[in-house]
C-alpha cells in the first residue's frame, strides 16, 4: 500500500469552476505538507506549503490539512485555463530532512 | 536568474549503454536530489547529496550512480544494470539538507530503444 494516495484523474472542469484536489496518507508522522504544480514536460514548482493541521490561503488557492483524518486538499477558485497542469501533493516526516514522499499527481484540465 | 539546469532535455539510448544526465545549480544550495517520475508512480527518490563528496541512496538506487565533486553539480549515471530506465528524470536542490522546500529542474526524458 502506498503511503500517499492521490487520485490521478484526469479531471476536466469548465473555466471559473472550483476545483478540489485531494490526497490521503497513512503515516501519522507526516508533519509538513506541500502542493506542487507541474506543467507538461516541466519540473514541479512549489505552490503551497503548510505545517500540521489548518488552512492556508494564497490568492485563488487554499490548502487544507486535516491530520485527524490524514487528508489534505487543495482548492482552486475561479479556475483558469492556465491552471491546467498536474498537481502533486508531497509530505515530509519531522525527522526525514528533505526526503519528500509524493502522491502520483492529479492531471487537471480547465476548459475555456 | 538562479535555477537548476538539466541536460540533455531528451536522450535516446540503446540497451546496454550507460548514460549520464547533467544537473547544475547556481542557487548556492547545499543539498541536491535525483528523482524519477513514471506514470502512476509519482516521484521516487534515486539518490541525494547533503554536501560535497557525500551522497546517499534513495528508495530506488539500484542501477544508478552519482557523484558530487562540486557544490554546483550532481550528475546521474543510468547504468546498463537499470532494468527499466525509460523515464522522466528530475533533479532538485534545497538550501540545506533539512530544508523542506525543493527547487526542481525542467527534467530529462530518457528513452531506451
Amino acid at each position: 500500500q502506498k503511503e500517499v494516495e492521490q487520485d490521478p484523474g484526469p479531471l476536466s472542469v469548465p473555466e471559473g469552476a472550483i476545483v478540489s484536489l485531494n490526497c490521503t496518507y497513512s503515516n501519522s508522522a507526516f508533519q509538513y505538507f506541500m502542493w506542487y504544480r507541474q506543467y507538461s514536460r516541466k519540473g514541479p514548482e512549489l505552490l503551497m506549503y503548510t505545517y500540521s493541521s489548518g488552512n492556508k490561503e494564497d490568492g485563488r488557492f487554499t490548502a487544507q490539512v486535516d491530520k485527524s483524518s490524514k487528508y489534505i486538499s487543495l482548492f482552486i477558485r475561479d479556475s483558469q485555463p492556465s491552471d491546467s497542469a498536474t498537481y502533486l501533493c508531497a509530505m515530509i516526516r519531522e525527522t526525514s530532512g528533505s526526503r519528500l514522499t509524493f502522491g502520483e499527481g492529479t492531471q487537471l484540465t480547465v476548459n475555456p | 536568474d538562479g535555477g537548476i539546469t538539466q541536460s540533455p532535455k531528451y536522450l535516446f539510448r540503446k540497451e546496454g549503454q550507460n548514460v549520464t544526465l547533467s544537473c547544475e545549480q547556481n542557487l548556492n544550495h547545499d543539498a541536491m536530489y535525483w528523482y524519477r517520475q513514471d506514470p502512476g508512480q509519482g516521484l521516487r527518490l534515486i539518490y541525494y547529496s547533503q554536501i560535497v563528496n557525500d551522497f546517499q541512496k534513495g528508495d530506488i538506487a539500484e542501477g544508478y550512480s552519482v557523484s558530487r565533486e562540486k557544490k554546483e553539480s550532481f550528475p546521474l549515471t543510468v547504468t546498463s544494470a537499470q532494468k527499466n530506465p525509460t523515464a522522466f528524470y528530475l533533479c532538485a536542490s534545497s538550501i540545506y539538507s533539512g530544508a523542506n522546500v525543493l527547487t526542481f529542474g525542467a527534467g530529462s526524458r530518457l528513452t531506451v530503444l
